[in-house]
């Protein structure tokens, strides 16, 4: 079936380093994409999100930037800080009834002071 | 408002036994779901609810039963329970939104181990 991945498990950097998350989707039908952020013992919270009529989008600290050619996004963040580090997940879904989202395996962010 | 809670925090079964994990939202959202996820993967979608008294099949929906009669609850009801159903449980809930977001928030979890 068709799904979200990522391609680096685990990733780390140093303090007040931009950090570049990213994904592969296969749904070529998606046209909505959200990245959450789990922190250890929570549920995933919303960071960001862009829809497919968009190639880039910015929040405080976080630009998503989406390649609908090869079917790629990415999670940029600036200056990560130590409050970063946390697995974060890239989920996709389509405009369809039931709105569920199809997430990705993750990628553990750990930040180095 | 506390958003999504759920209920219980930890449990812990024996192969065989049943449950019932209780998911509430007090934001008046239309949509509910329950997702599991396991060690070093993503969430995978088991049940969801479009609105009040209806209920859907996601991915992984063997194995679960699930029940919307309050549009603030959604139950999420194990039989007889299976070692292959150790995981944490994350319910959600979303709403339309003028915005166009599909913004699901999340409760804190519940693990469950399956002995």
């Amino acid at each position: 079936g068709e799904s979200v991945g990522l391609h680096l498990p685990t990733l780390s950097v140093q303090e007040g380093d931009n950090s570049i998350i990213n994904c592969a989707y296969s749904n070529s039908a998606s046209d909505y994409f959200i990245w959450y952020k789990q922190e250890s013992g929570k549920g995933p919270q919303f960071i960001i999100d862009i829809r497919s009529n968009m190639d880039k989008r910015q929040g405080q600290r976080v630009t998503v930037l989406l390649n609908k050619t090869v079917k790629h996004l990415s999670l940029q963040i600036a200056a990560t800080q130590p409050g970063d580090s946390a697995v974060y997940f890239c989920a996709e879904s389509m405009d369809t009834g039931r709105r569920a989202l199809t997430f990705g395996s993750g990628t553990r962010l750990q930040v180095q002071p | 408002n506390a958003g999504v809670t759920q209920t219980p925090k930890f449990r812990v079964l024996k192969t065989g036994q049943s449950m019932t994990l209780l998911c509430a939202q007090d934001m008046n959202h239309e949509y509910m779901y329950w997702y599991r996820q396991d060690p070093g993967m993503g969430l995978r979608l088991i049940h969801y609810s479009v609105g009040e008294g209806t209920t859907a099949k996601g991915e992984v929906p063997d194995g679960y039963n699930v029940s919307r009669l309050k549009k603030q609850n959604f139950l999420l009801g194990l039989e007889s329970a299976a070692p292959s159903q150790t995981s944490v449980y994350f319910c959600a809930s979303s709403t339309f939104g003028t915005s166009g977001r599909n913004e699901q928030f999340f409760g804190p979890g519940t693990r469950l181990t399956v002995l």
